[in-house]
């Protein structure tokens, strides 16, 4: 059984720019969710998604936004990167999004972003 | 809300020495509770979960943890610790305040010496 797959793994993209990332959850998993990782910060949730739509949203501006597909693949996107948005991205994925309480997340190897 | 605080930041043993890795949770009800490992440059990997069955839970690679209600305490222990047990390891909480999306801790290096 294929684990969570995360794309790319590592990036380096220059201030101002926009990257998006790909997140494919393990087979019968609907509910992805994904985390920024900073040394500073720790895990913070970035946002939830099950069945193409958001369910929960953390706490990051407007500029960090993600979607869902049909075949539950899900992609984050950064617009305008900032220097601050350097970190590890997570993605985690479970078969239903009230799953995790009982369950956990199973997570991604991660993509590693660098904003120069 | 709920909360996790992770006591130390970085923990040193021995090789074969006994790991004691630290978990304080807030929460008005009773949670679900998480450990977690990530070995460098790899996501997070489930190690064991306390979800209000048996109050002592095990899990993989010899871990295990002990639900405390009274200590609001959820502490990680191996017997002994193995070189390859070096990693982040972090706590988890959720569902409580009427959410499932889990808090995590601010993580625990372990860091085992030969």
């Amino acid at each position: 059984k294929a684990g969570v797959t995360q794309t790319p793994r590592y990036l380096i993209k220059t201030r101002g720019q926009q990257v998006t990332l790909s997140c494919s959850p393990i087979s019968g998993h609907r509910s992805v969710s994904w985390y920024q990782q900073t040394p500073g910060q720790g895990l913070q949730f970035l946002f939830e998604y099950f069945s193409e739509t958001q369910r929960n949203k953390g706490n990051f501006p407007g500029r960090f936004s993600g979607r869902q597909f049909s075949n539950s693949r899900s992609e984050m996107n950064v617009s305008t990167l900032e220097l601050g948005d350097s970190a590890l991205y997570l993605c985690a994925s479970s078969p239903r999004p009230t799953t995790v309480s009982m369950y956990g997340y199973t997570f991604g190897s991660g993509t590693r972003l660098t904003v120069v | 809300a709920q909360s996790v605080t992770q006591l130390g930041s970085h923990v040193s043993v021995s090789e074969g020495a006994l790991v004691l890795l630290r978990c304080n949770y807030s929460s008005s009800v009773p949670p679900y509770l998480f450990w977690y490992v990530q070995y460098p440059n790899q996501g997070l990997q489930l190690l064991l979960k306390y979800t209000s069955a048996a109050t002592l839970v095990k899990g993989i690679n010899g871990f295990e943890a002990e639900f405390k209600k009274s200590e609001t305490s959820f502490h990680l222990t191996k017997p002994s610790a193995h070189m390859s047990d070096a990693a982040e390891y972090f706590c988890a909480v959720s569902g409580s305040g009427g959410s499932y999306i889990p808090t995590f801790g601010r993580g625990t290096s372990l860091i085992v010496h030969p």
